[in-house]
C-alpha cells in the first residue's frame, strides 16, 4: 500500500523467542495502529501511538509492546511469542477522520 | 463505549443482484463510520465514510450507505453485484476522545453467483 509498508511479510517463529514487527510509513501521520485479525473476531487493537514516544494500550494488549521513536517507524513487540499469538498482524495510519490506511499484513506463525 | 455488530458473516447474492451488508453500532458520542473492504491476501482498503455531514455516503466501486441515527444504523449497499465484489467487508466505529480509536465489526464475506 502506497505510504505505508510493513516487515516481514511472512516469518515462522519458535514458542518463547521474541519477535519484532516492523511498520514503516511515508505519510507523516500522527497516529499509528497495530491490530491482530482472526477468523470469527475481525480486528483488534493491540497498540496504538499518538506521537513519538506517546502510545498506549489496545484491548488486546497482553503479551505485546511496542516504541515509536520516529514519526515513521512503529515497532510491534511479543516478548515471548505463544502458539495464541499466530495471526495476520496489520499496521495502519490514521489523520483521524479520514479513515485508516493499512498496510499489506504480516502472517506470523508460531511453532 | 463503542461497538459494532455486523449482521451476517455470510452473504451470497447472484451477480446483477442487491447487495446489501448490514451494520448497527452503539456510541456515545457522535461517530465517524466507515466500511471497509478486504480482498484475499490485502490489506483492509477504505470504501467510504461517514463524518457528519451528508447522511448518504457514495464510495468506490458503486458502494453506498446510508447512516440512519434512529435506528444506530450504517448498511451499506451496491445495485448490482459484480463477481468482482466478492470480498470481506468490514464496518467500523471511531470516536475522538481524547485519543482515536477505531473498533471494527467481525466482518462479512460477500459471495456473488454467477
Amino acid at each position: 500500500d502506497a505510504g505505508i509498508t510493513q516487515s516481514p511479510r511472512h516469518k515462522v517463529t519458535e514458542t518463547g523467542t521474541p519477535v519484532t514487527l516492523r511498520c514503516h510509513q511515508t505519510e507523516n501521520h500522527r497516529y499509528m495502529y497495530w491490530y491482530r485479525q482472526d477468523p470469527g473476531h475481525g480486528l483488534r487493537l493491540i497498540h496504538y501511538s499518538y506521537g513519538v514516544k506517546d502510545t498506549d494500550k489496545g484491548e488486546v494488549s497482553d503479551g505485546y509492546s511496542v516504541s515509536r521513536s520516529k514519526t515513521e517507524d512503529f515497532l510491534l513487540t511479543l516478548e515471548s511469542a505463544t502458539s495464541s499469538q499466530t495471526s495476520v498482524y496489520f499496521c495502519a495510519i490514521s489523520d483521524i477522520q479520514d479513515g485508516y490506511t493499512f498496510g499489506s499484513g504480516t502472517r506470523l506463525t508460531v511453532v | 463505549a463503542q461497538s459494532v455488530t455486523q449482521l451476517g458473516s455470510h452473504v451470497s447474492v447472484s451477480e446483477g443482484a442487491l447487495v446489501l451488508l448490514r451494520c448497527n453500532y452503539s456510541s456515545s458520542v457522535p461517530p465517524y463510520l466507515f466500511w471497509y473492504v478486504q480482498y484475499p491476501n490485502q490489506g483492509l482498503q477504505l470504501l467510504l465514510k461517514y463524518t457528519s455531514a451528508a447522511t448518504l455516503v457514495k464510495g468506490i466501486n458503486g458502494f453506498e450507505a446510508e447512516f440512519k441515527k434512529s435506528e444506530t444504523s450504517f448498511h451499506l449497499t451496491k445495485p448490482s453485484a459484480h463477481m468482482s465484489d466478492a470480498a470481506e467487508y468490514f464496518c467500523a466505529v471511531s470516536q475522538n476522545t481524547g485519543g482515536f480509536k477505531t473498533i471494527f465489526g467481525a466482518g462479512t464475506r460477500l459471495f456473488v453467483k454467477a
